[in-house]
């Protein structure tokens, strides 16, 4: 089983859509969580990051469960410059140790 | 603040040559990760390192490929005597430490010919 798991799509959806991805990890060590964003042959950006239960950021809205160790990323009113690869991160260990793991990543396909 | 700097961008090398990849990391970041990335894949785990130490190598094939980062200067990524098959885009990414944010560079871009 992979460590971090993603629904690699592809997901195709018209302009002011809602969109919601969902990412699965394994190691219950995992104490941090991000979602970074790819644009094709650039490199990935970051998006968000999730500590705690949960973050929004305007039309991005993560959450963390962290019982069915699962994360989730919604998209509010997709825009056509929303069309990428969304890539689910998890990172085990503390300060010192912070291997980060991603999963295969989601595309999305925004069209008018 | 300047962000990740990955140098070169495009690097061209013939068979049995070898590739240096460089690495500067953001400033005040100690954390750096170097991944692989293949044509339509995921991003590959290689190596982790701090400051002058490998903290984990797990993803580094066992031959050809080394890494390093100094006290003074980027880390770097070594691969000797490449083959067609090492081309393609490798990423390094910085961090404060091992919880905060990572931020990318915008990637080596790797031909063997």
């Amino acid at each position: 089983r992979k460590e971090v798991e993603q629904d690699p799509g592809p997901f195709n959806v018209p302009e002011g859509a809602t969109v919601a991805f969902n990412c699965t990890y394994s190691n219950s060590a995992s104490q941090s969580f991000f979602w970074y964003r790819q644009d094709c042959r650039k490199e990935p950006k970051l998006l968000m990051s999730v500590y705690s239960s949960g973050n929004e950021d305007g039309r991005f809205t993560a959450q963390l469960n962290r019982a069915s160790q699962y994360i989730s990323l919604l998209i509010r009113d997709s825009k056509l410059s929303d069309s990428a690869t969304y890539l689910c991160v998890s990172r085990a260990g503390g300060t010192s140790y912070g291997k980060l793991t991603f999963g295969q990543g989601t595309i999305l396909t925004v069209h008018p | 603040n300047a962000g990740v700097m990955q140098n070169p961008r495009h690097l061209v090398r013939r068979r049995g040559q070898e590739a240096r990849l460089r690495c500067s990391p953001m400033k005040g970041h100690s954390h750096v990760y170097w991944y692989r990335q293949l044509p339509e894949e995921g991003l590959k785990f290689m190596v982790y390192l701090q400051k002058e130490n490998i903290i984990d190598e797990s993803g580094m094939p066992k031959e050809r490929f080394s890494a390093e980062f100094p006290k003074e200067g980027p880390s770097i990524l070594r691969i000797q005597q490449v083959v067609r098959g090492d081309s393609a885009a490798y990423f390094c990414a910085s961090s404060r430490d091992g919880n905060t944010e990572a931020f990318f560079g915008q990637g080596t871009r790797l031909t063997v010919v």
